[in-house]
């Protein structure tokens, strides 16, 4: 079955320790990205990569790092995790970067920093 | 200035009868694609149909239906029969050609959906 996964669901962590939010995708997608779903905020990007070792920010990339080692993986890193960063996280996937590719979602994970 | 609106916060429907979602956007590009996602409430973002914008046939999957309006740039979703598993989170979506260093889903704020038996 042609999916996205993310792994954990849920963590519930505290200030300070970091953390690994994996997502992996089955498609062969050259696209992956990383969002955040924030009440009354929406979703924002955080992250993206084209293909292959290439990374680019979005509009909150603050306080995370991302790595494309592989085309299937795109891990979202959070170094020194701190309140403002509970929220919904959501991993996505195309098969290229163009504006007519449809982004496919991961389950999300939902994180909450103490 | 907002690219994605959604003027409808929530949409009440009664089973088995049809609904549109509202979706207006904004645009300079000539290429571009538009998108609706549903998110029920254990919080999934589920892909549901997808419209180009050189498609001239409006894009049509089960149940789902888009009418797009180019000129006026609306984008709706039209649900046709609607049932109880219909209740979710409904967002527009819209990509735009790679430029300026940015390649992403722009999102608007939403229609909470809720269908009444």
């Amino acid at each position: 079955e042609a999916q996205v996964t993310q792994n954990p669901r849920y963590l519930i962590t505290v200030t300070g320790k970091k953390l690994t939010v994996t997502c992996s995708q089955n498609m062969n997608h050259e696209y992956m990205s990383w969002y955040r779903q924030d009440p009354g905020l929406g979703l924002r990007q955080i992250y993206y990569s084209m293909n292959v070792e290439v990374t680019d920010k979005g509009d909150v990339p603050e306080g995370y790092k991302v790595s494309r080692k592989e085309k299937r993986n795109f891990p979202l890193i959070l170094e020194s995790p701190s309140p403002n960063q509970t929220s919904l996280y959501f991993c996505a996937s195309s098969s290229t970067g163009l504006s007519t590719d449809t982004q496919y979602f991961g389950p999300g994970t939902r994180l909450t920093v103490l | 200035a907002q690219k994605i609106t959604q003027t409808q916060p929530g949409m009440f429907v009664q089973e088995k009868e049809a609904v549109t979602l509202d979706c207006t956007y904004d645009t300079s590009d000539q290429s571009y694609g538009l998108f609706w996602y549903k998110q029920p409430s254990s919080g999934e973002m589920i892909f549901l149909i997808y419209q180009g914008s050189y498609d001239e046939q409006n894009a049509t999957e089960g149940r789902y239906s888009l009418n797009f309006q180019k000129a006026r740039k609306s984008a709706n979703l039209v649900i046709s029969a609607s049932q109880l598993g219909d209740s979710a989170m409904y967002f527009c979506a819209m990509r735009e050609p790679f430029s300026g260093g940015y390649n992403k889903l722009i999102f608007g704020a939403g229609t909470r959906l809720a269908v009444h038996p």
